[in-house]
């Protein structure tokens, strides 16, 4: 399959431990993000990666979310000292082209559901 | 702060029915999407408008950009029950960001 993936799909955690979810693209793709949705609702954005770059990250909700793609292929969002509130659906998406010209279609992953308990 | 209300929040309706959701902003949009996502699945682009008034048809589903880019809408024929999903609008918002839609739930009953 060449769709993005995303793993874990399902992380339980306890309150103050760190996490790491993984996103790996589809191949060649240039743009990768980051989103969080809750149920029923519309994904929120995070951070937006061109290449291993990271050129926004304004929707970070705070310092204890960071987020790397050091070889511009494979991405982590990282959440540290989780707490209860964090929990949510994180989605990534990737697409072909670079940042918001009209024909770049994003192809949304799985998505991991993290809980904190 | 841009941002994107769709209406309704819920649909529920008979399959063969027609429906209508709407998407509106204060702001003006280069563009607009829309995607559909099923349970458990990842939204998937149904189409993009780029113009102030276009109308683009995919089989019964007809989406319309507003004049002066401030809002959509997503036109059903003829509902069937795989038309079942929430339909999200979105935007671009800035260089590199999107913006989502507070989403309409679509349930069609056979």
């Amino acid at each position: 399959g060449a769709g993005v993936s995303q793993s874990p799909r399902y992380k339980v955690t306890k309150r103050g431990q760190d996490v790491a979810l993984r996103c790996d693209p589809i191949s060649g793709h240039v743009s990768l993000y980051w989103y969080r949705q809750a149920l029923g609702q519309g994904p929120e954005f995070l951070t937006y990666f061109n290449y291993e770059a990271q050129q926004d990250k304004s929707g970070l909700p705070n310092d204890r979310f960071s987020a790397e793609r050091p070889e511009g292929s494979i991405s982590t969002l990282t959440i540290q000292r989780t707490e209860q509130r964090d929990s949510a659906m994180y989605r990534c998406a990737s697409s072909l082209g670079q940042g918001r010209y009209a024909g770049s279609t994003q192809y949304f992953g799985p998505g991991t559901r993290l809980t904190v308990l | 702060t841009q941002l994107l209300e769709q209406s309704p929040q819920f649909l529920s309706i008979q399959e063969g029915e027609n429906l209508t959701v709407y998407c509106n902003s204060s702001s003006v949009f280069s563009s607009l999407q829309w995607y559909r996502q099923e349970p458990g699945e990842g939204p998937v682009l149904l189409v993009t408008v780029v113009t102030g008034g276009e109308v683009k048809k995919l089989k019964r589903l007809t989406f319309q950009f507003g004049d002066a880019r401030k809002d959509s809408s997503l036109h059903i024929t003829a509902a069937q029950t795989g038309d079942t999903g929430l339909y999200l609008c979105a935007g671009p918002s800035g260089t590199y960001k999107y913006i989502f839609g507070t989403g309409t739930r679509l349930k069609v009953l056979a």
